[in-house]
């Protein structure tokens, strides 16, 4: 099924360790996005990437740094987990504004760094 | 700074009332607004987006969105819920700057439907 494909789902992280998510999208999108989601603070934009080749800092981005690998595919990497860290991470990626920002959302990966 | 609110942090109906769900946003010039819902354990589904036109928009559901500019407001209404309503509700902004689809999303509110 076309769609944003996340891994790992669930992962539980030592303070300081890294990891990276993993996303990829099937649609042929430019755009694509990762926002992590907490309890009373909605979803809060990391890093987004217009178009291959291209990041740009969204609102939370300090601890994170993400790559466009290709047009598929966009990871976000913790350097150095932080408790803070502790969230649920979307990746998205949408089509643009002539097709009506279409958003499709990956199912997630929850983070916990103890 | 600019943001988007939504009033209602939890709301709690029962089957058959009618539902409203505030949002604002603070940013000046034109704006596309969306609302998404979470159901438990599920990603975010898009359930109406204003980009212009008539102010009074339809979407899945049953769920209809006013755009009131001059209250930068773009609040939620359902006539009637259901039990199947219960879901967490985000309103988003796709502000006025730059050419991607980033959306800024409000803190979100749980509905709670009551059979």
């Amino acid at each position: 099924n076309a769609g944003v494909t996340q891994t790992p789902k669930f992962q539980v992280l030592k303070t300081g360790q890294s990891m990276t998510l993993q996303c990829a999208q099937d649609m042929n999108h430019n755009s694509m996005y990762w926002y992590r989601q907490d309890p009373g603070m909605g979803l809060r934009l990391i890093y987004y990437s217009a178009s291959e080749g291209t990041t740009d800092k969204g609102e939370v981005p300090n601890g994170y740094n993400v790559s466009r690998l290709n047009k598929r595919e966009f990871s976000l990497r913790l350097e150095s987990a932080a408790p803070s860290q502790t969230s649920v991470y979307f990746c998205a990626s949408s089509t643009p504004r002539d097709k009506g920002y279409g958003y499709t959302f990956g199912s997630g990966t929850r983070l916990t760094v103890v | 700074a600019q943001s988007v609110s939504q009033h209602n942090h939890h709301v709690i109906l029962s089957e058959a009332a009618s539902l409203e769900l505030g949002c604002n946003y603070s940013y000046g010039g034109t704006v596309n607004l969306f609302w998404y819902v979470q159901y438990p354990g599920q990603h975010l589904q898009l359930l109406l987006k204003y980009f212009s036109g008539d102010p009074l928009v339809k979407g899945i559901k049953g769920f209809e969105a006013e755009f009131i500019k001059s209250k930068f407001s773009f609040n939620l209404r359902k006539p009637s819920v259901q039990w199947s309503d219960t879901a967490e509700y985000f309103c988003a902004v796709k502000p006025p700057s730059g050419n991607t689809g980033k959306l800024i999303f409000g803190q979100g509110t749980t509905l709670q439907v009551k059979p």
